[in-house]
């Protein structure tokens, strides 16, 4: 099955510095998807791209989904303390057999240094 | 207010139980899922629902059996827990929107702990 590789698996920052996160996959999606998980919480939708080559930008946060289809990033600009969490990537063939089915990433642990 | 619940929040139960897990979402989607988060905060899609149909079913022990009643919930049943059941339950929604997809919304998880 398809598999995503999401590095780095943590990060520990200063706050006001800019993260980047990205996935690769070892075949394409039509989607890519980011969602961040506070603790105890459910993965909350930040950012969904639908095209290869698209840039999308939501607050301080910015993604692109890859040419190739395969890939995706994740800026943070200025982080702040409450950016703390884990940040998941998740890809999704929409439509046919897959019917929303995501494949997530293994998880980036952000950590902000006030 | 919440748009996907879940109850219980925190459950605690021995090996061998049968135990339930309820969700609702009232976004008026037609589309729910159960994924599984293991300790290592991997998450991976176990069912989903579309309009009372069951769509996906990874590989999953048939000791896992989903219900949904109507189009606003999916129950989660487990007989016979073993260890290995203990993980973060999630249960999420969605509606077809752009071009097919399905963003999905999530609950707040359900913690399964086996004694």
């Amino acid at each position: 099955g398809q598999q995503l590789n999401q590095s780095p698996q943590s990060m520990f920052i200063q706050e006001g510095e800019d993260v980047s996160m990205n996935c690769t996959s070892s075949s394409i999606f039509n989607t890519w998807l980011w969602y961040k998980q506070d603790p105890g919480e459910g993965p909350v939708l930040l950012i969904a791209l639908y095209k290869a080559g698209e840039l999308t930008s939501n607050g301080r946060l910015t993604a692109q989904f890859g040419i190739t289809r395969k890939d995706s990033f994740l800026n943070i600009s200025a982080s702040i303390p409450s950016d703390v969490g884990i940040y998941f990537c998740a890809g999704c063939n929409a439509g046919g057999t897959s019917y929303g089915k995501l494949t997530f990433g293994q998880g980036t642990i952000l950590t902000v240094h006030p | 207010d919440t748009a996907v619940s879940q109850t219980p929040k925190y459950l605690v139960t021995q090996m061998g139980n049968d135990k339930s897990i309820k969700c609702e979402q009232n976004l008026g989607h037609d589309t729910m899922y159960w994924y599984k988060q293991d300790s290592k905060k991997f998450l991976k899609i176990m069912f989903s629902y579309n309009n009372k149909e069951l769509i996906i079913n990874e590989t999953v022990p048939n000791r896992f059996s989903p219900k949904s009643p109507d189009k606003a919930h999916l129950n989660l049943h487990i007989n016979s827990l073993e260890l290995g059941d203990s993980a973060v339950y999630f249960c999420a929604s969605s509606q077809e929107g752009l071009a097919g997809v399905h963003e999905q919304f999530f609950g707040p998880g359900t913690r399964l702990t086996v004694l």
